[in-house]
């Protein structure tokens, strides 16, 4: 069965300090992995997905696949970076769950200033 | 562009009652649709899959059932609530082809 864990649901960090919000997901195939985002009074919405190896607002995220786990990291956290972070593993193109992510429950950042 | 949009933003209902949360996309269509949930000190909960009109998977047992109408059209309902089917609600549509969901504003339901 896929599992995701994020074993923080709190993380609080000063405004310019490093973050990492961990994630570590056990998936049957090769999952695509997704970090999920909810900044106050706004929806959910994708922040990044790992094969596009991009970096959106600062965060990068790496997939290791020998220690299945999708950290999300930035070097210098703003006090916009606080929200609800959610990494989801789904399954790849062409497998019979294509579509349904699998959520862990979340982890809470707030940067003080 | 497209839209998606679900009321009522919160519902405060007895136990035993009926439930009834629609969810409406714009601007796509044949989209896969979905409804999760978010319970107290838990994470998203994939609760109804749908790829078509009539067509819906139920990922968990639960007291809770789906409905496609129409093909942007996504409903969910009760027949009678449990005090557990408290929590935040999140209808949510995707590409046929693609994993990146879009979601709604989300449903607050508080089971009294």
């Amino acid at each position: 069965a896929q599992r995701v864990t994020q074993p923080e649901k709190l993380l609080s960090v000063f405004k310019g300090a490093p973050v990492e919000l961990k994630c570590n997901y056990s998936y049957s195939g090769s999952p695509e992995l997704f970090w999920y985002v909810q900044y106050s009074r706004q929806r959910l919405q994708l922040l990044l997905r790992h094969i596009s190896r991009e970096s959106i607002k600062g965060f990068t995220a790496d997939l290791n696949k020998g220690e299945t786990s999708f950290h999300l990291k930035k070097p210098f956290a703003q006090e916009e970076d606080s929200a609800m972070y959610y990494c989801a593993p789904g399954e790849e193109a062409g497998g019979t769950s294509y579509g349904k992510l699998t959520f862990g429950q979340g982890t809470i950042l707030t940067v003080h200033p | 562009s497209q839209t998606i949009h679900q009321w009522p933003a919160t519902l405060v209902q007895p136990v035993g009652s009926p439930l009834s949360l629609e969810c409406t996309v714009e601007g796509t269509s044949n989209p896969n649709l979905y409804w999760y949930r978010q319970a107290a000190g838990r994470g998203l909960q994939l609760l109804f899959y749908s790829v078509g009109i009539g067509q819906i998977s139920s990922e968990v047992p639960q007291n809770l059932s789906a409905s496609r109408p129409q093909d942007r059209q996504f409903i969910l309902s009760s027949k009678k609530l449990l005090l557990s089917d408290s929590g935040f609600y999140l209808c949510a549509w995707s590409w046929v082809v693609g994993n990146t969901i879009y979601f709604g504003e989300g449903s607050w339901l508080t089971v009294v």
